[in-house]
């Protein structure tokens, strides 16, 4: 079964806070993905990524770092946290082309 | 950049009957066209996909339909079942768009007994 694990589920901070959200999965997929879910929007690309050292920007890239450490290892950086970045996070790997993407459970992050 | 409207984003069946969603595209080159489930609370998996070269495809109760044309596709829920209650989340890519998904807004669709 095909595996991407979130770090951490839940996550309060306050705004211009630091936060680090974490993903790994164990796959062996060169591509990873980072989305946004909010109500009415659907899920929008942060960032994405073809392999370690690779990173390509999404469509909704503002406010947000993401680096790839490792094939396993995927993260999502806010460094000046703001109210608006409130959403539910979903990390998601996949072999790329038009395959299936796996998701992760996703990390709720509400910043006050 | 790709574009991908959900045309219902709430929709309520009977069990037993059919589900219809309907979701347009707007890149001409989009040829990939999954679709994912959403149940409350949990994750979003994989339900049915279907490629350019096809105009429908079939899994079990799961039907899905491409007008390429209109740049149309639709999912066909048969003989709904309270457990198909969820989230459906229409995608579109193509081959040169980085295995970049674009999704739809989401359709919440509740089956009542």
């Amino acid at each position: 079964e095909a595996a991407v694990t979130q770090s951490p589920r839940n996550k309060v901070t306050v705004t211009g806070g630091n936060v680090t959200l974490s993903c790994r999965q164990t796959n062996s997929h060169n591509y990873m993905y980072w989305y946004r879910q909010d109500t009415g929007h659907g899920l929008r690309l942060i960032h994405y990524s073809y392999g370690a050292g690779n990173l390509q920007i999404g469509d909704v890239p503002d406010g947000y770092k993401a680096t790839r450490t490792t094939q396993e290892d995927f993260f999502l950086l806010l460094e000046l946290a703001s109210p608006s970045q409130t959403s539910l996070y979903f990390c998601a790997s996949s072999d790329g082309g038009n395959t299936e993407v796996f998701f992760g459970k996703g990390t709720r992050l509400t910043v006050v | 950049g790709e574009k991908v409207e959900q045309h219902e984003s709430t929709l309520s069946v009977r069990e037993g009957d059919s589900a219809v969603i309907n979701c347009t595209y707007t890149d001409t080159a989009s040829s990939y066209f999954p679709w994912y489930k959403q149940e409350a609370g949990k994750s979003l998996h994989f339900v049915i996909d279907i490629r350019s070269n096809v105009d429908r495809k079939q899994s079990q109760r799961l039907i899905v339909l491409l007008d390429k044309k209109a740049k149309r596709f639709s999912l066909h829920i048969t003989a709904t079942q309270p457990e198909d209650s969820a989230i459906y989340f229409c995608a579109a890519t193509h081959n040169n768009a980085g295995a970049k998904l674009t999704f739809g807004g989401g359709t919440r669709l509740t089956v009542r007994p």
